[in-house]
Parts: C-alpha cells; sequence; structure tokens
C-alpha cells in the first residue's frame, strides 16, 4: 500500500553513463514532482507535471528529461552522467498544496 | 527566487524539553507545511496551514501561520528521542506557479550527548 514509490533506492553509475528513476503513485493526485537534494540537505524542485503535462521546468540541464506516460507514473531520464548529478532524488505528488514525497534514490555517479 | 530562512540550522533536544523553530521569508506565503525527514527516507508532513493566524496540533507538534503570512513556527512539546530528524519548512509563495513549493534549509534536531 506504499503511496509513492521510486526505484531503485541506490543507483551508482560512471560518469557519461545514461540512467533512469521511475516513479510511481497510488494515490490518484493529478501533479507529480522530481527534486533534487544535495548533500548539505537543501531541496529543490526540478520539474512538475500535471495530468501528464510539464508545468513547472526549472533551471535544470537538458541532459535531465522526464516523462510522465500517464498520471500516477514519472520518470527521470538522465543522459551523460556527471560528477555533480551525485545526489538524492525525490519524486512527489500532491492533489494540491500538500505534497507527498517518495523515499528517495540516491545516484552515485564515479 | 523566494529564499525561506529557517533556523536554528540545529539543534540539540533533551528528553522532556520543548523546542521551537521558525521559518521566515521577506515576502507573502499562501500555505506553510512542515515536514519531516527521518534519515534514508523522503520528508513526510507533519503540518498542513492556510489561514493567516491559524494554529495546528499534531500530537505533540504544533505549527502556525503567522499573521503577516510571511512566517511560520512549529513547537514540538516534550520532546522523545526519536524527534530527532531533520525539519523542513516549505511555503507556496502568492504567485507560484503550479503547486510549487519553496523549501527552507531546514532545522536538524539532535540528541544531547
Amino acid at each position: 500500500d506504499t503511496a509513492v514509490s521510486q526505484t531503485p533506492k541506490y543507483l551508482v553509475t560512471q560518469m557519461g553513463n545514461d540512467k533512469s528513476i521511475k516513479c510511481e503513485q497510488n494515490l490518484g493526485h493529478d501533479t507529480m514532482y522530481w527534486y533534487k537534494q544535495d548533500s548539505k540537505k537543501f531541496l529543490k524542485i526540478m520539474f512538475s507535471y500535471n495530468n501528464k503535462e510539464l508545468i513547472i521546468n526549472e533551471t535544470v540541464p537538458n541532459r535531465f528529461s522526464p516523462k510522465s506516460p500517464d498520471k500516477a507514473h514519472l520518470n527521470l531520464h538522465i543522459n551523460s552522467l556527471e560528477l555533480g548529478d551525485s545526489a538524492v532524488y525525490f519524486c512527489a505528488s500532491s492533489p494540491y498544496y500538500e505534497q507527498y514525497f517518495g523515499p528517495g534514490t540516491r545516484l552515485t555517479v564515479t | 527566487g523566494q529564499q525561506l530562512n529557517q533556523s536554528p540550522q540545529s539543534m540539540f533536544i533533551q528528553e522532556g524539553e520543548d523546542v521551537s523553530m521558525n521559518c521566515t521569508s521577506s515576502s507573502i506565503f499562501n500555505t506553510w507545511l512542515w515536514y519531516k525527514q527521518d534519515p534514508g527516507e523522503g520528508p513526510v508532513l507533519l503540518i498542513a496551514l492556510y489561514k493567516a493566524g491559524e494554529l495546528t496540533s499534531n500530537g505533540r507538534l504544533t505549527a502556525q501561520f503567522g499573521i503577516t503570512r510571511k512566517d511560520s513556527f512549529l513547537n514540538i512539546s516534550a520532546s522523545i528521542p526519536s524527534d530527532v530528524g531533520i525539519y523542513f519548512c516549505a511555503g507556496q509563495p502568492l504567485q507560484a506557479a503550479g503547486n510549487k513549493l519553496t523549501f527552507g534549509g531546514g532545522t536538524r534536531v539532535l540528541v544531547k550527548p
């Protein structure tokens, strides 16, 4: 009965590789988000989708591309990974203002 | 962009103590939310506030939406060891697009040795 789930939990990869993180929510929410949390624990929004439509696209390198096949799923694909991409990535969903977060994916780029 | 100043950045608690933390902004917010993050987990919503002056409790937690709409505070009463974690305030600025939240830098709550 997990509300917001992400896979994988941990991802270790080398510079230059392409990787994807998947997110699913079973809360029936229309809006989903991707956040990046850096080593200082600062949370920064990257993208937001409402009913499969992109509505927030912060200043994020083009190497990051979100994809929402349906309103319950929001995946994040990252091309040409760089060392600075190492962080914890959180997916979240919301019916309105209250956002519910997934458990996070810790990405380590070596 | 919008900034939320959260203080203190860290604090030590002793079991049974009451602790407080706050969040301030230079601009008006529509909504204030408080989250707690445990190590290795995602932030969990504790309390949501929607009206200026609103005071809301969730167990031993109490939060208030400041009258000026530029601040909020969270109080934890009779703290216990499992209160340790990072507490984040988040707010929705007046004209934010798409339910966008701005997060504070977090208050790290630690146990006194």
